[in-house]
């Protein structure tokens, strides 16, 4: 069974950075594109960014590209997502999703990033 | 950026019916498109990949359609369990964008 665990979000003061993790079960992660996509608390869905299955290319929304960092450990069939310098704005549930059976096809519980002073 | 202009934002139906959500791209994306559906309180689950392919699992009575700029997600014979949110994606060009979601709701 495919399973993806975010774990890191919680409440941040702006300007702080912060790291969210995904651990990855139930196929062989390495083989995979992988990608983050964050829901408001209005329900706006935004795409984030995806990384190769090595690791080796990243694309990224342009909006967010400055202050967002996508990485993966393989070895710990793990992804992440570094973000630095966060805003009011950046208050979302933050989602990884995997391109096991095409893009977008699995999805975590998420973890709620909430940015507030 | 591709905008994905969805339509209707909400809709109420009743079981049994047939519903249909459209989502229009401001540029061709050909057939790379995909519909997701979200339940209250769940992460989204993807239904239908490359515009026309139901994600493994997904019944039947979910149907898309569509290429270039036009796209359609048809629910024939709607069930109870069908009430969610629905979102469409655009995952052709950088960025991916979604469409802005329609509510599905019980008459």
């Amino acid at each position: 069974e495919v399973q993806l665990v975010e774990s890191g979000g919680g409440l941040v003061q702006p300007g702080a950075s912060l790291k969210l993790s995904c651990v990855a079960s139930g196929f062989t992660f390495s083989d995979y594109w992988m990608s983050w996509v964050r829901q408001t608390p209005g329900k706006t869905m935004e795409w984030i960014g995806d990384i190769k299955y090595d690791g080796s290319y990243t694309n990224y929304a342009p909006s967010l590209k400055n202050r967002f960092t996508i990485s993966r450990d393989n070895a710990k069939s793990t992804l992440y997502l570094q973000m630095s310098n966060v805003r009011s704005e950046d208050t979302a549930t933050y989602y990884c999703t995997s391109g096991l059976s095409g893009w977008f096809a699995y999805w975590g519980q998420g973890t709620l990033v909430t940015v507030s002073s | 950026d591709t905008v994905m202009t969805q339509s209707p934002a909400s809709m109420s139906t009743s079981v049994g019916e047939r519903v249909t959500v459209n989502c229009k791209a401001s540029q061709s994306v050909g057939t790379v498109v995909a519909w997701f559906q979200q339940k209250p309180g769940q992460s989204p689950k993807r239904l239908i990949y490359l515009a026309t392919n139901r994600h493994t699992g997904v019944p039947d009575r979910f149907t898309g359609s569509g290429f270039g700029r036009d796209f359609t997600l048809t629910i024939s014979n709607v069930e109870a369990e069908d009430l969610a949110v629905y979102y469409c994606l655009q995952y052709d060009s950088i960025p991916r964008t979604f469409g802005g979601g329609t509510k599905l709701e019980l008459k």
